[in-house]
Order: C-alpha cells, then structure tokens, then sequence
C-alpha cells in the first residue's frame, strides 16, 4: 500500500464499552508502533512490534489496553471498558527495523462519552 | 530516563521572518535527534534527523544541527512561508530502543 492505513478515523463510545483500533502498516515493514496523542499529555509510545511479537509494551497505561498483531501486518489495538481519559487520537507507525524513519498513519480520533 | 523539553507554543510570525524553535533532550544512551511536522489534517511526517553529534538535518529550508555538548537540537528557517503552518515535534530515539520520544509540540502559524 501507499502508506500505514487506521481504521476508523473516528470513533465515539460510551464510558465502559470496548474499542478496536485498526493499523495496516506499509507492506514490508516488519516494526510496528502505536502512540497515543492527547491534548494533556502529548504523544506516547503504548507498545512496539516486531513481527507479531511485542518486546516492548511499557508505554500500555493500563491493564484495559491491550494489542495484538497477526501475520506480522494488521495490529488492532483493543480498549475495554472505556473511560473518559482514553479520549485521544491513537496513532501508529511503521517502519523497518533499527529505521531512522517511522511512517505514521493517519490516525483513529476516539472519544468517549 | 530520556526527555525532550521544547519550546512552548503557539508561535505566530508573519511571512519571510526568522523561525527557531528550541528543543533539548536529556538521554540515557546515545540518541538519534529528529524534527516531525503535522500539517493541518495530515498525519506526523519526518522533517529531518540527525543521528550523530554536529551532524545538521535539513529539509525544506528547515535546519536542526546536532549539538552534544548542549543537548540541543533547534528547529531553524530562514524565511518562513504561510504554508509552513503545522505542528512541529522534537523527537528522540535512542540506539536499542526502538520507540520515540516526543516533545510536546509547537503550533505555528505564518500569517501572510
């Protein structure tokens, strides 16, 4: 494809539902990012990659999120029970490993009611 | 732990002024340094790097040197143009560790 792609690029949900969020990362790419973007805190790193194993996972703010990634491509992101501070723009990137560059997605906006 | 402190926005200049944007990190290891920019509506795209010291990134009129000894990478442009309006982030990644680590961003916006 021509870039990372994320599905939805909007997403509202009321307090306590649960949440997908879809990354199709550009093909060939084999590290995959996601990073959070929110107006109080910035832009977080959540989790890294590599192939569909996740060696890194320290930035995941809580036991509620979670991501999994299949056939080293597609990763979903999954929030349950959704609070009110997850309200963000979710974003992800990929890139080839060691990379100085990481191509970023447009990004999935949720909002939580 | 690392850290990227930067210069705290909105800026707003008029057209053809002189742009910097401050940016200093604070790192365990032996970073690489990067500048990315989100433009209205668009996703963050990479503006320029510089992976060692007294190296200089350049993009698009945009320069950021390198400095080790005063753990700085600033944003630099000589003439800026409207269509240079975004958000700009200072960004660090580090050798072994594949994510980044972001500043908080500058909004700027060039009024023509």
């Amino acid at each position: 494809g021509a870039g990372v792609s994320q599905s939805p690029s909007n997403k509202v949900t009321e307090k306590g539902k649960d949440v997908e969020l879809r990354c199709d990362p550009i093909s060939g790419h084999t590290a995959l990012y996601w990073y959070r973007q929110s107006l109080g805190q910035g832009l977080e790193f959540l989790i890294y990659f590599q192939g569909n194993s996740a060696p890194d996972k320290s930035g995941l703010p809580s036991d509620r999120f979670s991501a999994e990634r299949t056939g080293g491509s597609v990763s979903t992101l999954t929030i349950q029970r959704t609070q009110q501070e997850d309200s963000a723009v979710y974003l992800c990137a990929s890139s080839f490993p060691g990379a100085n560059e990481q191509f970023f997605g447009p990004g999935t906006r949720l909002t939580v009611l | 732990g690392n850290s990227v402190t930067q210069m705290e926005g909105p800026v707003t200049l008029s057209e053809e002024a002189f742009l910097t944007i401050n940016c200093t990190y604070t790192a365990t290891g032996y970073p690489s340094l990067f500048w990315y920019v989100q433009y209205p509506g668009e996703g963050l795209q990479l503006l320029l790097k510089a992976t060692k010291a007294d190296d200089k990134g350049s993009n698009k009129g945009f320069e950021a040197t390198y400095r080790k000894e005063t753990t700085s990478f600033h944003l630099e442009k000589g003439s800026v143009q409207v269509s240079d309006s975004a958000v700009y982030f200072c960004a660090l990644r580090v050798f072994g560790n594949e994510k980044l680590t972001f500043g908080t961003g500058t909004r700027l916006t060039i009024i023509p």
